[in-house]
């Protein structure tokens, strides 16, 4: 079973910001499965929304500052300029999620 | 637009059974998409608990398969979750969601989510 880690737990920074959400995974999938990893936002009381799928697309209605990239067994997130909707827990998904990565206001 | 809705008690005795139904609303169970299950206990972060497809087919988290069954009402367009022997631990917010296919890739995602409901586990 592949265990993905996410880092840092928590990121503190101000809207405007760039922020750069890390996801590991414990070991590499076969090519087939390379272009599989998701991303979710999580605001509190709301069900996790779909922001990134296959690694790097963007989800219907997802703006352009959320982007994701990688391969193999290391993958990020970046929100280019934070906005105020946008400080929330973020999961990567691979199969099972990772622990997640709270971006607060600094 | 897909909509889920969960249903179901919100307070299970410990060691008793948590039974939660999703009803679909928008599209059709038996369309080619997996139908799962997600929880968020407090203070910690999501956790697959399993899945099914319109056939019957199921996949469940390792961890929890010993104490869970999902299955399917085509019929109802809607799904269902029992866990037993529940304790303290499984305290948590459950949602239901859409495994959606994507063409591209061939790969199933979470693209539509139910809006959860809490479910305690106390005497």
């Amino acid at each position: 079973e592949i265990v993905l880690t996410q880092s840092p737990g928590t990121l503190s920074l101000s809207p405007g910001e760039r922020a750069t959400l890390s996801c590991r995974a414990s070991q590499s999938v076969s090519s087939v499965m390379s272009s599989y990893l998701a991303w979710y936002q999580q605001k509190p009381g709301q069900a996790p929304r779909l922001l990134i799928y296959d690694v790097s697309s963007r989800a219907t209605g997802i703006p352009d500052r959320f982007s994701g990239s990688g391969s193999g067994t290391d993958f990020t997130l970046t929100i280019s300029r934070l906005e105020p909707e946008d400080f929330a827990v973020y999961y990567c998904q691979q199969g099972s999620f990772g622990g997640g990565t709270k971006v607060e206001i600094k | 637009q897909v909509q889920l809705q969960e249903s179901g008690p919100g307070l299970v005795k410990p060691s008793g059974t948590l039974s939660l139904t999703c009803a679909v609303s928008g599209g059709s169970i038996s369309s080619s998409n997996w139908w799962s299950w997600v929880r968020l206990p407090p203070g910690k972060g999501l956790e697959w608990i399993g899945e099914i497809y319109h056939s019957g087919s199921t996949n469940y988290n390792p961890s929890l398969k010993s104490r869970v069954t999902i299955s399917v009402d085509n019929s109802k367009n809607q799904f269902s979750l029992k866990l037993n022997s529940v304790a303290a631990a499984d305290t948590a917010v459950y949602y239901c969601a859409r495994k959606g296919y994507y063409l591209a890739s061939g790969h199933y995602y979470f693209d539509y989510w139910g809006q959860g409901t809490l479910v305690t586990v106390s005497s």
